[in-house]
């Protein structure tokens, strides 16, 4: 177990839905990122959150946002969605943005389905 | 091309044999290398994490990067079946930016 958890496991939706993805990272981790892991595409980095604040952007969609609260949970928002939306989303935590010796840790994510 | 490269597998191989992963990437500037470990329908687990070039080791595995090469391995000896998971090299620059391998599947049979 990581220490990173994740909610919910799984979701169903339909095409044109906005969805609501939730990560609470480890205990004093202050960084949390979003992944997007495909068959095709692999694990794709979309966004970074330090401390409440955006740090890094990845391939993220416009229909796609994120936010990380004072409490340092992190929220995923899917909106307008679309079948290649279907994915696994994973969120990862890390002690500090810019270090080195800074390692990811993955939760067990989030499969989401888009009939 | 993609910035890094990784075979998709699968692999097969018996129990107790010596498994040897590989990824190769285009960017120079990449220093921090990695390896996770992935289960099915679970996250991804950090196996292994390397600073520049050279070899490290903790128990069965050993991890080796070449940067010269452009070059990144991992090398499982005595592989049990426990081990058979998807094997994701992931990589970046002095940044928290991971840039992961497609992933390989190894498969250990008894």
């Amino acid at each position: 177990d990581s220490g990173v958890t994740q909610t919910p496991k799984h979701l169903i939706t339909a095409t044109g839905q906005r969805v609501t993805l939730r990560c609470s990272p480890r205990s004093g981790d202050l960084s949390v990122y979003w992944y997007q892991q495909s068959l095709d595409q692999g694990l794709q980095f979309l966004i970074q959150y330090y401390n409440g604040e955006e740090r890094a952007k990845g391939n993220i969609l416009e229909r796609f946002s994120a936010q990380q609260f004072p409490d340092l949970h992190s929220e995923l928002n899917l909106s307008s969605l679309e079948l290649g939306d279907s994915a696994l989303y994973f969120c990862a935590s890390s002690v500090d943005a810019g270090t080195g010796a800074d390692t990811q840790y993955f939760g067990p994510g989030t499969r989401l389905t888009v009939l | 091309q993609k910035e890094v490269e990784q075979d998709p597998g699968p692999l097969s191989v018996p129990e107790g044999a010596i498994v040897s992963l590989n990824c190769t990437y285009s960017n120079s500037a990449f220093q921090y290398f990695m390896w996770y470990r992935q289960y099915s329908r679970k996250g991804p687990e950090l196996l292994m994490y390397t600073y520049s070039s050279g070899n490290k080791e903790d128990g069965r595995f050993t991890a080796q990067v070449d940067k010269s090469s452009k070059y990144i391995s991992l090398f499982i000896r005595d592989s049990q079946p426990s081990d058979s998971a998807t094997y994701l090299c992931a990589m970046r620059e002095n940044t928290d930016k991971l840039i992961f391998g497609t992933g390989t599947r190894l498969q250990v049979f008894p």
